[in-house]
């Protein structure tokens, strides 16, 4: 069973559609997150969600707007899409060890955007 | 300073050698970090986490220095197959798990 599955793997569109990423994990974690790992393989983190609560936007264009149904899902939409939005994103969660750390963070196999 | 830095490499190893990279935090109040290993076209996995008085995982030993904020991560007897970008992690208690921008080891036959 994948812990943490995204799709699709590859999204080929054009400049201006509007897309959509899924996000869902078995782990039970609080927390999910969105990266995006760009040509220079930064990864850079987005979204943290904590429990279906937007806890971190770094920010990110208005463009992009995450989504938590519940804790399990954490799905990203992309609207009017742009040249430089091509890159793979990831989506990742963590669970809450001792203290109030979190645990290592479990990713998505990621998805690889290309807009044209 | 930026939040997590690493030399990017790429570190050319002849197999068998031993190397080492470091990797250093900006933030004193982290107290959680893990080393990660991405390989190309595939997602960071998690290689160890790092604990105060430092810890060893086979071929891996990974330390963490507080007073000078940085951890680092050796690798014994490298093998062709630890040839990865190795990520540097800081998972902080604001829920932001910031990741260095890599290191590229290659290990040479």
């Amino acid at each position: 069973d994948t812990a943490v599955s995204q799709t699709p793997k590859y999204l080929v569109t054009q400049m201006g559609n509007d897309k959509s990423i899924k996000c869902e994990q078995n782990l039970g974690h609080d927390t999910m997150y969105w990266y995006k790992q760009d040509s220079k393989k930064f990864l850079k983190i987005m979204f943290s969600y904590n429990n279906k609560e937007l806890i971190i936007n770094e920010t990110v264009p208005n463009r992009f707007s995450p989504k938590s149904p519940d804790k399990a899902h954490l799905n990203l939409h992309i609207n009017s899409l742009e040249l430089g939005d091509s890159a793979v994103y990831f989506c990742a969660s963590a669970g809450t060890g001792s203290w109030g750390m979190n645990t290592e963070a479990f990713f998505g196999q990621g998805t690889r955007l290309t807009v044209v | 300073r930026k939040e997590v830095e690493q030399d990017p490499g790429p570190f050319n190893v002849p197999e068998g050698a031993t190397v080492a990279f470091n990797c250093t935090y900006s933030n004193s109040a982290s107290q959680s970090f893990f080393w990660y290993r991405q390989d190309c076209r595939k997602e960071p996995k998690l290689l160890m986490s790092v604990y105060s008085s430092g810890n060893e995982d086979g071929r891996f030993t990974a330390q963490l220095n507080r007073a000078s904020q940085y951890i680092s991560l050796l690798i014994r007897d490298s093998k062709l197959s630890d040839s990865a970008t190795y990520l540097c992690v800081d998972s902080r208690r604001d829920d932001k798990i910031i990741f260095g921008k890599g290191t590229r080891l290659h290990i040479l036959p």
